[in-house]
């Protein structure tokens, strides 16, 4: 079956402009997550959403980092004047049930930001 | 806060040895899990432990926990080139045990 999908996949941006990245989960997966994953390192827990709701956000970098799902299906990640630090890959995890279950990872969004 | 290490950070091995991948996490977890990521690519899932004394066997791969250690262990029996990849541990964190802390990954690079 189709897994979790992410787009665009790469994306250049200027400093300064606004981004959004887009994640479809895996179809009737309740939670969702965000990470994000610098060049060579692990990845860092953003956010976690159970249906529409944003459980946590402590892992959010600052206030010009937005993530939401509306309809608890596909979630978008804004991040608003980006700077050269915010280059990463940005992962998106799916998990069928509450956030104790195994987590599905997407392809991811690489950004980068000159 | 839950940290996670990783060693070695870097392992060059020929085909055909055997190796292991140590992972220490700094508080209790309830949760380990095993990723392999190839360059470019996602992490697959390669394994989930549960409970002490937990191991998991995949093919040339094997995984264990020790809760009572905080510590995992990913064995690579007669590696071959095809296991060429970045393993990253994460343990299981926060109020509902959600939210993975990984390590920084093993870059494990199998030489004929």
């Amino acid at each position: 079956g189709a897994g979790v999908s992410q787009s665009p996949r790469y994306k250049v941006a200027k400093r300064g402009q606004d981004v959004a990245l887009r994640c479809d989960p895996i179809s009737g997966h309740v939670s969702l997550f965000w990470y994000q994953q610098a060049l060579g390192q692990g990845p860092e827990f953003l956010t976690y959403f159970q249906n529409e709701a944003q459980l946590d956000k402590s892992g959010l970098p600052s206030d010009r980092f937005f993530a939401e799902r509306p309809e608890g299906s596909v979630s978008t990640l804004k991040i608003q004047r980006t700077q050269q630090e915010d280059s990463a890959v940005y992962l998106c995890a799916s998990s069928l049930l509450r956030g104790r279950y195994e987590q599905y990872f997407g392809p991811g969004t690489r950004l980068t930001v000159t | 806060e839950l940290k996670v290490e990783q060693n070695p950070l870097f392992l060059s091995m020929q085909e055909g040895k055997n190796y292991t991948i140590y992972c220490n996490y700094s508080t209790t977890s309830d949760r380990l899990y095993w990723y392999r990521q190839d360059p470019g690519k996602s992490l697959e899932s390669l394994f989930v432990l549960l409970s002490n004394g937990a191991v998991k066997q995949e093919g040339r791969l094997m995984a264990s926990l020790d809760t009572k250690a905080r510590l995992s262990t990913l064995h690579i029996t007669a590696a071959v080139h095809d296991l060429s990849a970045t393993y990253f541990c994460a343990a299981a964190s926060g109020a509902g045990s959600y939210q993975l802390t990984f390590g920084k990954g093993t870059k494990l690079s199998v030489i004929p």
